[in-house]
């Protein structure tokens, strides 16, 4: 069975600290990974990595993908507390359009 | 401005009325999908459409209908709702822009069946 695991759940850092969320899957086929950022609304797109496109950066966040261990993480540097919110994973498995997401990563910036 | 509109935001009703929730797209894009968001469960993937009717299931596609009529428009219908359909609904479409991979979510519909 398909499956996406993020680690870990929750998370609370001060304001200025770099975080590390950690997302892994199992799937058949694997074709891309996607992230986002969930606040209090609806989901908002981040990054997406394949096979071609490994590593992606917009100004403090940061995301690799590592095929070989079936994972990718999502860095991010000199926090915020506006960076408070769940990071959600997914994968695309095979030639689909499905998306199968983990259960989240819920990140707290204490000012 | 690039969008996804859902209508209605909320909506409550009872068991057994049909009902239908519009998702509408202005970036031409291709993908749509449709996912519900409970608490502990996460998002979930319900049905997606590659193109114009082309449409196959996700997860959890039980007690849903959906349609791709035209490529801006993929309804969500619930033909005969039960309470276990209460969720937070997301209408989501995705594509290249300006030679760069974007996706964008609706804003949500908040679904109480009673």
């Amino acid at each position: 069975e398909d499956k996406v695991v993020q680690s870990p759940l929750s998370l609370v850092v001060h304001e200025g600290d770099t975080v590390t969320l950690n997302c892994s899957y199992e799937v058949t086929n694997f074709r891309s990974l996607l992230w986002y950022k969930q606040e209090k609304k609806a989901p908002t797109f981040l990054f997406m990595l394949t096979s071609s496109g490994i590593e992606k950066k917009s100004g403090r966040l940061s995301s690799i993908l590592d095929k070989k261990e079936l994972s990718s993480i999502l860095n991010i540097t000199a926090t915020q507390t506006g960076d408070s919110a769940i990071y959600l994973c997914a994968v695309t498995p095979g030639n689909t359009g499905k998306l199968i997401f983990g259960q989240g990563t819920t990140l707290q910036v204490k000012p | 401005e690039a969008q996804v509109t859902q209508n209605p935001r909320y909506l409550i009703t009872v068991t057994g009325k049909k009902l239908t929730v519009t998702c509408s797209q202005n970036m031409n894009h291709e993908y749509m999908s449709w996912y519900r968001q409970d608490p502990g469960l996460g998002l979930r993937q319900i049905y997606y459409s590659m193109n114009v009717e082309v449409t196959d299931k996700g997860d959890v596609p039980e007690g849903y209908k959906v349609s791709r009529k035209e490529k801006r428009n993929f309804p969500l219908i619930l033909e005969s709702p039960s309470p276990n359909q209460t969720s937070l609904y997301f209408c989501a479409s995705r594509g290249r822009l300006a030679g760069r991979e974007t996706q964008y979510f609706g804003p949500g519909t908040r679904l109480l069946v009673l």
